[in-house]
């Protein structure tokens, strides 16, 4: 199908452990990004890439680690999860030409 | 230094009255200006943007947004409110040079229509 997905669509993890989400988009899309939404703080960039092993920090990147071997892969690691990474996590693509962002359905992860 | 404010936290109307989400921005670029919303529990959807070609766009399901420049304003309106229309609503402002363009969110306005 095409699109953009992420997996897991929930994760419940423990304070300390490594963590990684999935995201893939269909469309060879050059730039990709992970946000994270929190109440009252709408979505804030956390690293983008702007081609497959090319990627840059955005807004809030403390404590994340990204990937991008693949053009169509953005992976998004929590090295060691920490309670204030609580949070839903949304990957998008972008189609430069149309300047439109695309989203994934989100990942909800829970840090105990 | 690019911002968006949207100014409205919450707002409340009845179904089939008016619906208006106001939208405020700075850029140091000519900004390309985006309306999203996003369903409870959903991932978000793009209801319209402006690219720098007529100042009244029209989007999905209604909705309308009109760039006015001299006041950096984009505000979202629809002439009558549906029930489905309950959601969370964020105005993006895209702008930059080259191929990449910053992207920057608004914290959102959670509209609630009451039957």
């Amino acid at each position: 199908d095409a699109g953009i997905t992420q997996s897991p669509r929930y994760k419940i993890t423990e304070t300390g452990r490594q963590v990684t989400l999935m995201c893939h988009q269909t469309w060879s899309h050059s730039y990709m990004f992970w946000y994270r939404q929190d109440l009252g703080h709408g979505l804030r960039l956390i690293y983008y890439s702007a081609a497959a092993d090319i990627t840059d920090k955005g807004e809030v990147p403390d404590g994340y680690v990204v990937s991008r071997s693949k053009t169509e892969n953005f992976p998004l690691t929590l090295e060691s999860a920490t309670r204030s990474q609580t949070s839903v996590y949304f990957c998008a693509s972008v189609n430069l030409e149309a300047g439109e962002q695309f989203f994934g359905p989100g990942t909800r992860l829970t840090v105990l | 230094a690019q911002s968006v404010t949207q100014l409205d936290s919450h707002v409340s109307v009845s179904e089939g009255t008016p619906v208006l989400l106001r939208c405020n921005y700075s850029s140091s670029y000519s900004p390309s200006l985006f309306w999203y919303v996003q369903h409870p529990n959903k991932g978000l959807q793009l209801l319209l943007k402006y690219t720098s070609a007529a100042t009244l766009v029209k989007g999905i399901n209604g909705f309308e947004a009109e760039f006015k420049k001299s006041e950096t304003s984009f505000h979202l309106t629809k002439p009558s409110a549906h029930m489905s229309d309950a959601a969370e609503y964020f105005c993006v402002v895209s702008a930059g040079l080259g191929g990449y363009q910053k992207v920057t969110f608004g914290t959102g306005t959670k509209l609630q229509v009451i039957p």
